[in-house]
């Protein structure tokens, strides 16, 4: 079955360090793989998303992300964090060789970057 | 430009009654997309719309959901006989769709919160 995994509910992290936000998935075919960031009382905005080519995928707002196939990962990463990074993240994954009208969505990381 | 819309923004109904949901995509996205947000978990898909075509309703939970769109626009999520497990966030989304929509990416509205006493 497709699922998505968000190990950790929420990341806590200083500004201006490194950032990492984690996704695992499993899918049956190819996977086509999205990050949404949520703020607080705002829809989720799209970030960036793997289709095919360079696993390393750049994004807005300086974020970036790295499809490892053999780990079967698409973990969220920033260099550098703001204060404004702070909000709920979502990974999702869509099937390819099978249903891809449907979205599967983790459960949210809830980001705090601390001043 | 004006992103999706969704209306209410919140509503509270009683246990057993129909609810409407209401979702404005962006002019001109041929994909809508509803989903349901519980507390604490992520994104449940409920159906897709593409154009003209059958829309895919393998999300929806029970018989007692449903969804229309019409003229290719503005969509109601339907909930009769609403129970307290109903009461979540439903979100609704666009895309851009003629051409290869499942690398697209979606537009969100900003949700209706349900409460059902």
């Amino acid at each position: 079955a497709q699922s998505v995994a968000q190990p950790e509910d929420q990341v806590n992290v200083a500004e201006g360090n490194p950032l990492t936000v984690k996704c695992t998935y499993s899918v049956s075919g190819n996977p086509y793989l999205f990050w949404y960031v949520q703020y607080p009382n705002r829809g989720l905005q799209f970030l960036l998303k793997y289709i095919t080519g360079d696993n390393l995928v750049k994004g807005s707002y300086g974020f970036e992300a790295e499809f490892n196939k053999s780990q079967t990962s698409f973990h969220l990463k920033k260099p550098s964090a703001l204060v404004s990074d702070s909000a709920l993240y979502f990974c999702a994954v869509r099937d390819m060789d099978d249903n891809f009208n449907k979205f599967y969505f983790g459960s949210g990381t809830k980001l705090n970057v601390k001043p | 430009g004006a992103g999706v819309s969704q209306s209410p923004s919140n509503k509270v109904t009683e246990k057993g009654k129909d609810v409407e949901l209401r979702c404005d995509p962006i002019s001109g996205h041929t994909a809508l997309y509803w989903y349901r947000q519980s507390l604490g978990q992520g994104l449940e898909f409920l159906i897709y719309f593409q154009g003209n075509s059958a829309p895919d309703k393998s999300g929806l939970p029970s018989d007692r959901f449903s969804a229309e769109r019409t003229g290719g626009s503005v969509s109601t999520l339907t909930i009769q006989r609403t129970q307290q497990e109903d009461s979540a966030v439903y979100l609704c989304a666009s895309s851009l769709g003629l051409l290869r929509p499942q690398v697209r990416e979606q537009y969100f509205g900003p949700g209706t919160r349900l409460t059902v006493t």
